[in-house]
């Protein structure tokens, strides 16, 4: 069973607080995601990678920047925490690009920036 | 890029009536269309999912609908159940990344 694992569920941060989600997935993923999820939006996508060290952005990479040491974990970091940024996080991994197959997702970060 | 609509945002049933759910794509490129369920508070889970090679797929209560042409496919979940009651995506794919609608909430009524 694919475990894609998020270090917080919830998180309450200051405005200007630099913030570290860490997630880790276990199944020799390539590809790691980062989405966004508020309601009325679906899942934006923020960051992704297809390999370590490799990022891509996505819709909103705006204030949001991300970090890949080694295949298993993706870190998405917000360099200056804003009150716009209070939304839930989902971290999500994938095989490969070739084969194209299911995303697998964490249980979601609830961030609270005050 | 790839840009997913999905329709409705909201959809509410009667138990044991079906439930239709509708999404468009854009990008003809995309050939992989997932369909994820999320309950209240939990991840968003892969339902039922179809390739570009294929019109249609069942799994039990579920289908999926691919026409290619018109760039669009559908959920279609028969004889619902209070469980069924959630939000579900639509999502496409390429390959690189995947694009997901906006979401639909489903409630199905006892």
């Amino acid at each position: 069973d694919v475990k894609v694992t998020q270090s917080s569920r919830y998180l309450v941060k200051r405005t200007g607080e630099k913030v570290f989600l860490e997630c880790v997935q276990d199944m020799d993923h390539e590809n790691m995601f980062w989405y966004r999820q508020d309601p009325g939006l679906g899942l934006r996508l923020i960051y992704f990678s297809y390999d370590v060290k490799m990022k891509e952005k996505g819709d909103i990479p705006e204030g949001y920047s991300v970090s890949r040491e080694k295949k298993e974990r993706f870190s998405l970091i917000l360099e200056s925490a804003s009150t716009n940024q209070t939304s839930m996080y989902l971290c999500a991994s994938s095989f490969s690009m070739t084969a194209n197959t299911e995303a697998f997702f964490g249980q979601g970060t609830r961030l609270t920036v005050v | 890029g790839e840009n997913v609509e999905q329709h409705p945002s909201t959809l509410s049933v009667q138990e044991g009536d079906s439930a239709v759910i509708k999404c468009t794509y854009s990008d003809s490129a995309s050939n992989y269309f997932p369909w994820y369920k999320q309950e209240l508070g939990k991840r968003p889970q892969l339902i039922i999912d179809i390739r570009s090679n294929v019109g249609e797929k069942k799994d039990q209560r579920i289908a999926v609908t691919l026409n290619k042409t018109a760039k669009h496919f559908s959920l279609h979940i028969t004889e619902t159940q209070p469980e069924d009651s959630a939000v579900y995506f639509c999502a496409a794919s390429g390959g690189n990344q995947f694009y997901f609608g906006t979401g639909t909430s489903l409630t199905v009524i006892p």
